[in-house]
């Protein structure tokens, strides 16, 4: 199956510093990529929807300031967590959507862990 | 957007069948039934999909009755390594942002 890659797997950080995660479709086009964030224990949550081009959706409560996303072209998607401060420490999941349409078709990153010290 | 039940967790021992059912009573007419597995720390892995009656991949089977409001995976003589969190989502093509439930723990036990 298609195949999603994240980037960092782990990364952790000073409080106040910004951190980028990059999200590639290796083998596909995805002109719409989903970031979700996962607390321990708990079930994803959509933060925003990402489009090709265009400014990302993003959720309610979601500060659209703080958590940039760019996607630039059709295979990168990048979640910059601005200021990042510990209560910013989460599992960060990106999902792609392959061409053939279909919600079977959400392809998923291995996730990224933030951890802000 | 549909939203879902599952039991919280699940445990049974290697070699048995296991069958998570998840209701879904508000499933619109033209929605899909997907399950997910997750491992700690990594993302979802896509499992199986349906939309009625019974498909049947490599991995497990989906049993969808008619009236689509609930739905069972059946995994197939588990192993330990089939110890995951389950996830059961509803949503029709197009619809991406699906409402991810808390998903059903399950624990194989030796």
């Amino acid at each position: 199956g298609a195949v999603v890659s994240q980037h960092p797997s782990r990364v952790i950080c000073k409080s106040g510093t910004s951190v980028k995660i990059e999200c590639r479709s290796l083998d596909f086009q995805a002109t719409t990529m989903f970031w979700y964030r996962q607390f321990p224990k708990q079930s994803l949550m959509l933060m925003a929807t990402s489009n090709e081009g265009s400014k990302a959706t993003y959720e309610q409560g979601v500060e659209k300031d703080k958590f940039l996303i760019n996607h630039a072209s059709l295979t990168l998607s990048t979640l910059t967590v601005t200021s990042a401060h510990p209560e910013d420490s989460s599992f960060y999941i990106c999902s792609a959507r392959g061409a053939s349409g279909g919600i079977g078709e959400l392809f998923f990153g291995e996730g990224s862990r933030l951890t802000v010290l | 957007l549909a939203k879902t039940t599952q039991p919280i967790s699940m445990d049974s021992y290697e070699g048995q069948e296991v069958n998570i059912t998840c209701s879904h009573n508000n499933i619109a007419t033209n929605d899909y039934i997907t399950w997910y597995q997750q491992f700690p720390s990594q993302g979802p892995r896509f499992i199986i999909q349906g939309y009625k009656t019974k498909v049947t991949n490599e991995v497990a089977s989906l049993f969808i009755p008619a009236d689509r409001k609930s739905s069972t995976l059946s995994l197939p003589r588990v192993s330990l390594s089939d110890t995951a969190v389950y996830y059961c989502l509803v949503g029709g093509p197009g619809n991406y942002q699906l409402i991810w439930g808390a998903g059903t723990k399950l624990i194989i036990k030796p």
